[in-house]
């Protein structure tokens, strides 16, 4: 158990409709970062936040967005759903902001499209 | 469920034997590198980790080599057990004002014969 957190587990879903996935960081942890894993893509970093601001942008689509939270939660919100969004999504945290350290990976959220 | 591309290099080998998982990453600015273990359905589990100033780093089982003269990672498990099949991701993360950006390699399918 990392002590990354994600709900939910599973979220299946229909196109053009709008999800919320949330992540609760390890305690202590100040950023947190979403990937998107598909079949064909791999693990795509989409956007990383720092104690409450967006500090790094990846590979994120605008019908994508995220926001951290004063408690540090995370939330990554996906709308106009597509059937291309089915993926695993993650969130990870870490300590800091600009030193390399380890990132800790949550379970996961599975998003199915239909 | 199936948690990563299908179309993955696959390493097979015999329980026992040593495994080498190689990795090739892109940026040369790149200080830190990662080796992530993710079993089917579950997140990526840190494995071993290396930095730049380093071209070796043993853990429990487990080394990692860095050739940064070539851009090369390799990951070698020792002993190679049932348990050690897994997808195996190389990561090369490296820092900036902007934050911590971390690329994934493709990964490599670890099958482990009994």
């Amino acid at each position: 158990d990392s002590g990354v957190t994600q709900t939910p587990k599973h979220l299946i879903t229909a196109t053009g409709q709008r999800v919320t996935l949330r992540c609760s960081p390890r305690s202590g942890d100040l950023s947190v970062y979403w990937y998107q894993q598909s079949l064909d893509q791999g693990l795509q970093f989409l956007i990383q936040y720092y104690n409450g601001e967006e500090r790094a942008k990846g590979n994120i689509l605008e019908r994508f967005s995220a926001q951290q939270f004063p408690d540090l939660h995370s939330e990554l919100n996906l709308s106009s759903l597509e059937l291309g969004d089915s993926a695993l999504y993650f969130c990870a945290s870490s300590v800091d902001r600009t030193s390399v350290d380890e990132q800790f990976f949550g379970p996961g959220t599975r998003l199915t499209v239909l | 469920g199936e948690s990563v591309g299908l179309h993955l290099p696959t390493l097979s080998v015999q329980e026992g034997d040593n495994s080498i998982i190689n990795c090739a990453y892109s940026n040369s600015a790149s200080d830190y590198f990662i080796w992530y273990k993710q079993e089917s359905g579950k997140g990526p589990q840190f494995i071993i980790d290396i930095r730049s100033n380093m071209d070796k780093r043993q853990g429990q089982r487990v080394t990692v080599l860095l050739n940064k003269t070539v851009k090369h990672l390799s990951l070698q498990i020792a002993a190679t057990q049932p348990g050690d099949s897994a997808v195996y991701f190389c990561a090369e993360e490296y820092s900036n004002n902007a934050g911590n950006m971390l690329t994934f390699g493709g990964g490599t399918r670890l099958m482990v014969k009994p």
